[in-house]
């Protein structure tokens, strides 16, 4: 009963590196989220899914691209990662209706 | 734009005092959640609210939404120190089914 899967769980970049942060529900979701988290902020939408073959722009979109490469997996990459883009990213899927998001573990990504 | 604001953003407490969380927000909604996180750890779902008058309770929290003030409240009754966490709010705006903006985040330390 995995839930939401992200990976990896922790990583380092330099600036101007690339990377692919990875998120997988089994729970049959249509709507996947991706956020970030940073101190004092709450969270912050970067891109949502509504469902399979949409994806549409959150709050803080740019320097981000997503995939929603099936139901089940929605990703998230960074082409040039810059240090503001340090944070925690956690990954959500929806069940229909108003019923709560639930949240992966989370991927604590540092970028020097 | 929908804004959503918490406070306090931390407390402190004894354990067996009684003590409120508050959650505005600026424009009408029809949906409002609360959710804990535990340091280092995922965002876990507490309660959702989707009509004025709501009330909801698990153990020593009651949540309560007044949709005409905008404001909900999280109330702890006999703090203990399990309950020590960090709190959000997050509110769905009523132009989109998807997303959801989230309040800052309540630290809440109860000492024993």
């Amino acid at each position: 009963n995995a839930g939401v899967t992200q990976t990896p769980k922790f990583q380092v970049l330099k600036t101007g590196q690339s990377m692919t942060l990875q998120c997988a529900q089994d729970m049959n979701h249509n709507s996947m989220y991706w956020y970030r988290q940073d101190p004092g902020m709450g969270l912050r939408l970067i891109y949502y899914s509504a469902s399979e073959g949409t994806t549409d722009k959150g709050e803080v979109p740019n320097g981000y691209n997503v995939s929603r490469l099936n139901k089940r997996e929605f990703s998230l990459r960074l082409e040039s990662a810059a240090p503001s883009q340090t944070s925690v990213y956690f990954c959500a899927s929806r069940p229909p209706s108003s019923q709560p998001q639930h949240f992966g573990d989370g991927t604590r990504l540092s970028i020097l | 734009e929908l804004k959503v604001e918490q406070n306090p953003l931390f407390l402190s407490m004894q354990e067996g005092k009684n003590y409120t969380i508050y959650c505005n927000y600026s424009t009408t909604s029809d949906r409002l959640y609360w959710y804990r996180q535990d340091p280092g750890k995922s965002l876990e779902s507490l309660f959702v609210l989707l009509s004025n008058g709501a009330v909801k309770q698990e153990g020593r929290l009651m949540a309560s939404l007044d949709t005409k003030a905008r404001l909900s409240t999280l109330h702890i009754t006999a703090a203990v120190h399990d309950l020590s966490a960090t709190y959000f709010c997050a509110v769905g705006p009523m132009d989109s089914n998807y997303q959801l903006i989230w309040g800052a985040g309540t630290k809440l330390i109860i000492k024993p």
